[in-house]
């Protein structure tokens, strides 16, 4: 099936650093989504992006939607202790009965 | 006030036994979805319901039976459990369309012994 690829698998960065992350498909999607996962939690939406290009800012976080339409990714600024979790590329086609398909998950660890 | 609530959290069950995940959501969303965790984190879609309306089912095993009572409930049904089906089971809901993210709960572990 249809995957979406992150890598590396797990990221080790210092409170204050900034984090860059990257999603990549074989294919086109029409939206990205970024997610994060804290543990014994179901995944939240951090950012959605909607047209090929678009920058968008939540915070210290900020995603782009690849020109492509192919890849996007995510930076955090400024990482704190709390940034910790698992954070997950989403893509979706246009369709009545479109599906939300995920990418692995990178998991960020935040050395205080 | 929780949005998509799954009950229970956890799941304890010896294998072949049958056994019943809820969840409700009070967005009022059209579309429920049931995703499948497993030990890697990696997210895979079972199931989606529109309106009480079947319309994603991704090659799951018939063991598997989902149940929408109603719009804003997605119940998941497994019979004969066995030590693969471990893993971390959410529900999730949208409001349907490419221009909503999805709203997950928090989980239901389920463990196979």
């Amino acid at each position: 099936g249809q995957q979406l690829n992150q890598s590396p698998q797990s990221m080790f960065i210092q409170e204050g650093e900034d984090v860059s992350m990257n999603c990549t498909s074989s294919s086109i999607f029409n939206t990205w989504l970024w997610y994060k996962q804290e543990p014994g939690e179901g995944p939240v939406l951090l950012i959605a992006l909607y047209k090929a290009g678009e920058l968008t800012s939540n915070g210290r976080l900020t995603a782009q939607f690849g020109i492509t339409r192919k890849d996007s990714f995510l930076n955090i600024s400024a990482s704190i202790p709390s940034d910790v979790g698992i954070y997950f590329c989403a893509g979706q086609r246009f369709g009545a009965n479109s599906k939300l398909t995920f990418g692995k998950g990178i998991t960020l660890s935040v050395r205080p | 006030d929780t949005a998509v609530s799954q009950t229970p959290k956890y799941l304890v069950t010896q294998m072949g036994n049958d056994k019943s995940i809820k969840c409700e959501q009070n967005l009022g969303h059209d579309t429920m979805y049931w995703y499948k965790q497993d030990s890697k984190k990696f997210l895979k879609i079972m199931f989606s319901y529109n309106n009480k309306e079947l319309i994603i089912n991704e090659t799951v095993p018939n063991r598997f039976s989902p149940k929408s009572p109603d719009k804003a409930h997605l119940n998941l049904h497994i019979n004969s459990l066995e030590l693969g089906d471990s893993a971390v089971y959410f529900c999730a809901s949208s409001q349907g369309g490419q221009y909503y993210g999805y709203t997950f709960g928090s989980g239901t572990r389920l463990t196979v012994v």
